[in-house]
């Protein structure tokens, strides 16, 4: 049981260019979630999904956009990368239910030069 | 709207010394309330939390935390810390569990320095 993994650990890529996270969990889980983390910021919400096939906007959508083709993967793409997208991803599943907690992947490192 | 402040970006404290981090929230709902902590270039993991019934929680490792409903607050501590708690804690809300509602909140964290 692999719980939620992250695909690349780490990524540099130039302004302009596109790319895609992966998230995978083995867990069955419904609800996945996208967020970023900035130094002070903590860690904010850019998309969710509920189920397959199903995607919402977080705090932060603008820049990205998600899929969630199967139940156990949750895409975050950017089209066109910026600086202001250098930050840590991760990516987070949950059961549904009152007492099920959220998950977290071990994290992605992206910097935009 | 929701929001969570944690008062302390930092806290450095001595090895065995009592540790308070504090986490206010504002809401004006019922609200689930998690603490999570992040060691050094790992993820997040769940800590601790409150969804209802007793207003103290307590985890495996000695933290615990308390909901205060009238102060907003739900503040973490340890009686005795060591080295091993060096990390960034972060004080995370949610609505519900159910669609939207469980998502979480998160304050901006705050970062135990233990120093023997």
């Amino acid at each position: 049981n692999a719980g939620v993994t992250q695909t690349p650990k780490f990524r540099v890529l130039k302004t302009g260019q596109s790319m895609t996270l992966l998230c995978a969990q083995d867990m069955n889980h419904e609800y996945m979630y996208w967020y970023r983390q900035d130094p002070g910021m903590g860690l904010r919400l850019i998309h969710y999904s509920v189920g397959e096939g199903t995607t919402a906007k977080g705090e932060v959508p603008d820049g990205y956009n998600v899929s969630r083709l199967k139940k156990q993967n949750f895409l975050l793409g950017l089209e066109s990368a910026a600086p202001s997208q250098t930050s840590v991803y991760f990516c987070a599943s949950r059961a549904p239910g009152q007492f099920n907690e959220q998950f977290f992947g071990p994290g992605t490192r992206l910097t935009v030069l | 709207a929701q929001s969570v402040t944690q008062l302390d970006s930092q806290v450095p404290v001595f090895e065995e010394a009592p540790v308070e981090l504090r986490c206010n929230y504002s809401s004006s709902v019922s609200v689930y309330l998690f603490w999570y902590v992040q060691y050094p270039n790992q993820g997040l993991q769940l800590l601790l939390k409150y969804l209802s019934g007793s207003t103290l929680v307590e985890s495996i490792n000695g933290f615990e935390a308390e909901f205060n409903k009238s102060q907003t607050s739900f503040h973490l501590r340890k009686p005795s810390v060591h080295i091993s708690d060096t990390a960034e804690y972060f004080c995370a809300v949610s609505r519900g569990y159910g669609g939207s509602q469980g998502n979480l909140i998160f304050g901006k964290g705050t970062k135990l320095s233990v120093k023997p």
